[in-house]
This record gives structure tokens, C-alpha cells and sequence, in this order.
């Protein structure tokens, strides 16, 4: 089955670009998608189809994929975006879901 | 605005069976698939099921592949998903999300609702 591998954690001051990676085997060739989720909240869709924002998302959210890798970029983080980050890719008819990655703004 | 609303979880011993359901308001359900997603306690998010705007295409996980079934009544506007054979594995938060609609066939989330706990337990 496929999988999908993120880091547990990212760590990013106040002001900085974070970035977090997914990995899957030819992830480039299928849509990344990406959720935040917040303690006690459901999860949000911050990116899909790779780089685009629902309305909605600030434009510091930004994404990319290519070869084995798609990343979520935040410019200017701020404290609000403290969160988890899931990443998450359609096949063989079956949801896969990255592990989440805890983003640390500190 | 779109909104989710899940109810039915609780306590249930192993073995047993719990029905949940999903009313949706502030969209045409009947056009968009839906599928539900569940949350361990402090763990990631697992897809569970999918099931298309007509109710005609099903995909399940292999974890809950013959014990859960996902369905829909369009006239209600409700996602349900009935749930058998239940593990202690299987607690957790299920979510109900909808299906984007930018995608062409795979499937992703632009809306989800608050969740409802399913506890398995003895």
C-alpha cells in the first residue's frame, strides 16, 4: 500500500519560513494535499492540488511537488500557525494520509 | 455555509455495533461524495470510508474492509456509517468530510465536521 513520510516535528522562530516535507514514491506524479489542525479542532484545508489556496487561506501558505517530495511552505510564520500539519494523496481508490507534523513556533 | 454535523458515537463494548450518522446543510449533498475519517486519541488521521454523490461507488480501508459500511440517504441529506464487529482499535474521533470539488476522481476534504468519539471498550 502507498505511504506517505513526514517529520514528526518542525521547529520555526516567529517571522521565518517554515517548511514541511512529504514523501512518497513518484508522489509528483498524484495532487498533495494539505490539512492543519489546531489542539481540539478539526482539520482545515490549507492547500490542494499541490500549490493552490481555498479562500479563505493566507497567502503564507504556499506548495510544491516534485519527484518524491511535496512541501508546505509558511513565509512569516506566526504564532497562530502552531499546528499539526497532515499531508494526504488519492490512490489505488484509498485515502492516504501522511503521519502529521507538529509545528513548533518558538 | 457548509456544515457537517456527526452524531451517535459513545461507549461500546467490543464486539458490538454503533450507527453513525452525518447531517449535512448548505449544499446540494446529492452532488458531492463524502467519507469519513477517523482520530486515535493522539495519533494522525486515518481515512476509514468514501462513498460517491449517488451512493453507487463504496471504498473502504483494509482496516475496517468488511466489519464497517458507508451509506447515504439523499432525500435526508445524511451520511451514515454502520459500524460492526467493533475492536478497541477502533476508538476514536470519526469525522465526517466532504469531497472537494476541484478534484476530477481522487478524493480530498474542503469541509469537515466536529467529530463525534467512539470508545471501544469492556
Amino acid at each position: 500500500s502507498y505511504e506517505l513520510t513526514q517529520p514528526p516535528s518542525v521547529s520555526v522562530s516567529p517571522g521565518q519560513t517554515a517548511s514541511i516535507t512529504c514523501s512518497g514514491d513518484k508522489l509528483g506524479n498524484k495532487y498533495t494535499y494539505w490539512y492543519q489542525q489546531k489542539p481540539g479542532q478539526s482539520p482545515v484545508l490549507v492547500i490542494y492540488q499541490d500549490t493552490k489556496r481555498p479562500s479563505g487561506i493566507p497567502e503564507r501558505f504556499s506548495g510544491s511537488n516534485s519527484g518524491n517530495t511535496a512541501t508546505l511552505t509558511i513565509s512569516g510564520t506566526q504564532a497562530m500557525d502552531e499546528a499539526d500539519y497532515y499531508c494526504q494523496a488519492w490512490d489505488s481508490n484509498t485515502v492516504v494520509f501522511g503521519g502529521g507534523t507538529k509545528l513548533t513556533v518558538l | 455555509d457548509v456544515q457537517l454535523l456527526e452524531s451517535g458515537g459513545g461507549l461500546v463494548q467490543p464486539g458490538g455495533s454503533l450507527r453513525l450518522s452525518c447531517a449535512a446543510s448548505g449544499y446540494t449533498f446529492s452532488s458531492s461524495a463524502m467519507s469519513w475519517v477517523r482520530q486515535a486519541p493522539g495519533k494522525g488521521l486515518e481515512w476509514v470510508s468514501s462513498i460517491s454523490g449517488s451512493g453507487g461507488s463504496t471504498y473502504y480501508s483494509d482496516s475496517v474492509k468488511g466489519r464497517f459500511t458507508i451509506s447515504r440517504d439523499n432525500s435526508k441529506n445524511t451520511l451514515y456509517l454502520q459500524m460492526n464487529s467493533l475492536r478497541v482499535e477502533d476508538t476514536a474521533v470519526y469525522y465526517c468530510a466532504k469531497r472537494g470539488e476541484r478534484a476530477a476522481t481522487e478524493y480530498y476534504f474542503d469541509y469537515w465536521g466536529q467529530g463525534t468519539l467512539v470508545t471501544v471498550s469492556s
